[in-house]
């Protein structure tokens, strides 16, 4: 069943904005992870927080994970146009698999 | 460099059709999954290998059945497709089952069924 629910459904920003969008799970989880799908294709890992963590960087991108409030967020700052694609989080409770947000879809305009 | 790699990237079938689709992954994963992906929708897990161990999800239906005949091939079978089950079907890959292994992906096969 589907844990994570991602926030905004959409998102629509300029050329150089940031983006930021957020996660809320369900239950307690092991790690968190943030994954990028462009139109049509597959997902692409991006990030990943372990539960004992509040904050992680890679890049443009910044994490946050509030376990206490079950939710996180990802930054994407200095947005570019290739930014532009669906993301998702995904969680893991007690096992390996992961369960996946519906996504958020950023527009990054030129 | 390919990856996971999925074939076809397009598939159209009849309704009732079977229809087989294939993943081939360079990694040497002991893992791999297939997902099914409807339009605006979280990637919904099918089942997964572990090696040749097969996991079902208690939701997938009986019409979708899964092979492993080596590490590197996996496939996806719809024994009877329905229209319900154009999607795409994303395979991807881990090297454990761990909780911090990474899982990658291939572009997926959009299915349509007519």
């Amino acid at each position: 069943s589907q844990q994570g629910e991602e926030d905004p459904q959409a998102l629509s920003i300029q050329e150089g904005e940031n983006a930021t969008m957020n996660c809320s799970y369900k239950t307690s989880i092991n790690n968190l992870q943030w994954y990028r799908q462009n139109s049509g294709r597959g997902l692409v890992h991006l990030i990943l927080i372990r539960s004992n963590e509040r904050e992680k960087h890679s890049g443009r991108l910044r994490v946050t994970l509030d376990t206490s409030k079950k939710s996180s967020s990802l930054l994407i700052t200095a947005s570019r146009a290739a930014d532009t694609a669906s993301y998702f989080c995904a969680t893991d409770s007690n096992d390996y698999k992961l369960s996946f947000g519906a996504g958020t879809t950023v527009t990054v305009r030129a | 460099d390919a990856m996971v790699i999925q074939n076809p990237r397009y598939q159209v079938t009849q309704f009732g059709k079977p229809v087989t689709l294939s993943c081939s992954q360079t990694l040497n994963h002991n893992v791999m999954y297939w997902y099914q992906q409807k339009s605006s929708q979280a990637p919904k897990l099918l089942f997964h290998y572990y090696d040749k161990d097969f996991n079902n999800e208690a939701d997938t239906p009986d019409n979708f059945q899964s092979r492993r005949p080596n590490t590197s091939f996996c496939f996806l079978d719809i024994r009877s497709p329905g229209l319900g089950d154009a999607a795409m079907y994303l395979c991807a890959t881990s090297r454990g089952s761990g909780a911090t292994d990474t899982q990658y992906f291939g572009p997926g096969t959009r299915l349509t069924v007519l």
